[in-house]
């Protein structure tokens, strides 16, 4: 079974500076989807950053950017420049491909932002 | 991408009561998802939403207690039967849209006393 892992309960960045989320997941499968979600209080789930397994190159978004270590089966986020509207639960998802995939969620992490 | 509403967006329910979540799409698409998540805690799928069959049920959800609807491709319903305390929590309904992208509503806050 497919398993994501978030070992970073808690962060906290100063604002401008830069912070790296780090997510672990285990699968056997070869084609599949890598998620990083936002969830302020307000509790909307965002969508931050999306990348797909046969891509070799790292997904960008604007001040975040993915490190994407298939062999390690590692997908970190990193938010650069960070703002206050930063500061939020982030979530580390994975969905196998194809139409029957549903997300497999970590534990999340929860990133504060300092002024 | 996928623009989700949810109705309600929270309610405080009587134990033994039942509560109907909807869930509208912008736009049609093949699959729908509702999930649960506990204060502080991850998401929880509950179920897949089929459109013109039952739905799907993950491990310890029954049809019986969480009843869903999917009447067309951008409508469904979750239901929360026979509410106990036990079942106070955010509920979220999310679609599935273009190349395996998920989209989310902005979830039903359901406190049960």
């Amino acid at each position: 079974a497919q398993t994501v892992t978030q070992s970073q309960p808690e962060m906290s960045v100063q604002e401008a500076e830069t912070v790296t989320l780090s997510c672990t997941y285990d699968t056997s499968e070869s084609d599949y989807y890598l998620f990083w979600y936002k969830q302020p209080p307000s509790r909307q789930m965002i969508l931050v950053i999306r990348q797909e397994a046969y891509k070799q190159q790292n997904a960008t978004e604007n001040r975040f950017s993915v490190n994407f270590q298939k062999a390690a089966k590692s997908f970190s986020l990193k938010i650069s420049d960070s703002q206050l509207g930063d500061a939020a639960m982030y979530f580390c998802a994975y969905r196998l491909g194809g139409s029957q995939g549903n997300l497999i969620f970590g534990k999340g992490t929860k990133l504060s932002v300092k002024p | 991408s996928a623009v989700i509403s949810q109705k309600p967006s929270r309610d405080i329910c009587q134990r033994g009561t039942s509560l109907t979540i909807q869930c509208q799409v912008d736009s049609q698409v093949t699959m729908m998802f509702w999930y649960r998540q506990q204060p502080g805690q991850s998401l929880t799928l509950i179920a897949t939403a089929n459109q013109g069959s039952e739905a799907t049920y993950e491990s310890g959800f029954v049809i019986d207690k969480f009843p869903i609807s999917r009447p067309n491709l951008t409508f469904s319903t979750l239901t929360v039967s026979n509410m106990s305390p036990e079942d106070s929590s955010i509920y979220l309904c999310s679609a599935g849209g273009y190349q395996e992208t998920q989209y989310f509503g902005p979830g039903t806050r359901l406190l049960v006393l």
